[in-house]
């Protein structure tokens, strides 16, 4: 089946902090994985993605890399800003009917001044 | 900018009570979809429907339906609302040619 396992929360960092989130996937075949991003009181807004092996996503600093051979794909941000508080989802997406995700349980970070 | 909007932020109901979550998308999109989201559990998908009328059911179907009378509006159902109902439900919207999903800001739903 498909899963994603992301790494446990809450994540609490002092601003200006390197941000590593952890996430591994199970899957049939070779998904497009996602980062998804959801700031207090709001949906889910897609924050970066890879559709294949070896590429990297990124967008606002934040940086992951698709890594077939440890199934991986690890969220990045090499300096993290109060207003990067959010959680953070990691998805992998299947084709069953329709183009359907799976996410991972999301990770809680807080960025302290 | 795609939007994807739900009708109402938050919701209280009482146990028993028939509950209609609406949600609406202006991108002209194929499939629309039902989460709930819960604590420690993520995003759990509840129906999908990839075209007017058409509907399948996700992970955890039960106690809900969906309707798809019109291809901009996804209808969820609670036939008879619950305590353990009580959730953040989240709708999304995506094309078949591109399938990244794009979120509505979801309905808090509290069921006493």
């Amino acid at each position: 089946g498909n899963s994603v396992t992301q790494m446990e929360g809450p994540v609490t960092l002092s601003e200006e902090a390197f941000l590593t989130i952890n996430c591994t996937y199970t899957a049939t075949g070779y998904p497009s994985l996602f980062w998804y991003v959801q700031y207090p009181g709001e949906g889910l807004q897609l924050l970066l993605k890879a559709t294949k092996a070896d590429d990297k996503g990124s967008n606002k600093g934040f940086e992951a890399t698709y890594r077939k051979e440890t199934t991986s794909f690890h969220l990045e941000k090499g300096s993290v800003q109060v207003s990067d508080s959010a959680v953070y989802f990691c998805a992998l997406l299947y084709l069953q009917g329709a183009q359907k995700l799976v996410f991972g349980q999301g990770t809680r970070l807080t960025i302290n001044p | 900018d795609v939007k994807v909007t739900q009708s109402s932020r938050y919701l209280v109901k009482r146990t028993g009570e028939k509950v209609f979550l609406e949600c609406v998308q202006d991108m002209d999109h194929e499939n629309m979809f039902w989460y709930r989201q819960d604590p420690g559990l993520g995003l759990r998908l509840i129906y999908f429907s990839y075209d007017v009328k058409m509907k399948e059911k996700g992970d955890i179907p039960e106690g809900y339906s969906v309707s798809r009378e019109k291809k901009e509006r996804f209808s969820l159902i609670l036939e008879s609302a619950s305590t353990n109902q009580t959730s953040m439900y989240l709708c999304a919207s995506s094309s078949t040619s591109v399938p990244e999903q794009y979120f509505g800001p979801g309905t808090r739903l509290t069921v006493t």
